[in-house]
């Protein structure tokens, strides 16, 4: 299995809603990412966790709060967002986070609307 | 802190022709590594090429290759040979330490049939 998975694909949210984004990978990688993309523009690295550990926090707003449950699952939970948070959500994960030239392996995001 | 250009946000091809995206970068470290990322409409970002800077030979997989100029600071990629699936946004980006992925802006590839 060479595939992370995201749930939901899409999401609509309110400013006052709670809501988790979920990531999942069975490749037995031990660091997972999650990103922001905005239209047209690249992703920008939000969280990293290594070995269950938060390792990267990219002074992301403390509205957004990541979660490592195992080493297979990402979490990434959601609360009073604002309208400029509407986003593609990206999640990745790859093999050892401590070794510069490892491949990031992707999900197919959850495309957020804050409304 | 890594930076990476890439100067050109739209470029079209002919099928079957061969395109050259650009990219440069800048990094204060001495041993780094540089991705291109294909990312389709609406379909999961993929890793085309990997190049490590250390090593002077240019990375090749299949139809894609890169031009690595270490001095210039210069990692270009070349697709020969273009297919319609070549479609998609291409994203240069540099790794900084051994997890944070910086990428360039992106340059939206068309293929014309």
């Amino acid at each position: 299995d060479t595939e992370v998975t995201q749930t939901p694909k899409h999401l609509v949210m309110g400013m006052t809603n709670k809501k988790s984004l979920k990531c999942e990978q069975h490749m037995g990688h031990r660091a997972m990412y999650w990103y922001k993309q905005k239209a047209k523009k690249p992703p920008e690295l939000m969280f990293v966790y290594s070995y269950e550990k938060l390792s990267i926090n990219e002074s992301v707003p403390s509205r957004f709060s990541p979660e490592c449950p195992n080493s297979s699952l990402l979490n990434l939970h959601l609360h009073a967002l604002q309208p400029e948070d509407s986003a593609l959500y990206l999640c990745a994960s790859s093999q050892d986070g401590g070794l510069a030239g490892d491949e990031q392996f992707f999900g197919p995001g959850t495309r957020l609307t804050v409304l | 802190a890594q930076t990476v250009t890439q100067s050109q946000p739209e470029m079209s091809v002919q099928e079957a022709e061969t395109v050259t995206l650009s990219c440069t970068y800048d990094t204060s470290e001495s041993d780094y590594y540089l991705f291109w990322y294909k990312q389709p409409p609406s379909r999961q970002m993929i890793l085309v090429i990997r190049q490590e800077a250390y090593k002077q030979q240019n990375a090749t997989e299949n139809r894609f290759s890169v031009n690595f100029q270490k001095a210039a600071k210069s990692f270009s990629l070349k697709i020969s040979d273009s297919q319609l699936g070549d479609a998609a946004m291409y994203f240069c980006a540099c790794i900084q330490g051994a997890q944070k992925l910086v990428f360039g802006q992106g340059t939206r590839l068309t293929i014309n049939p």
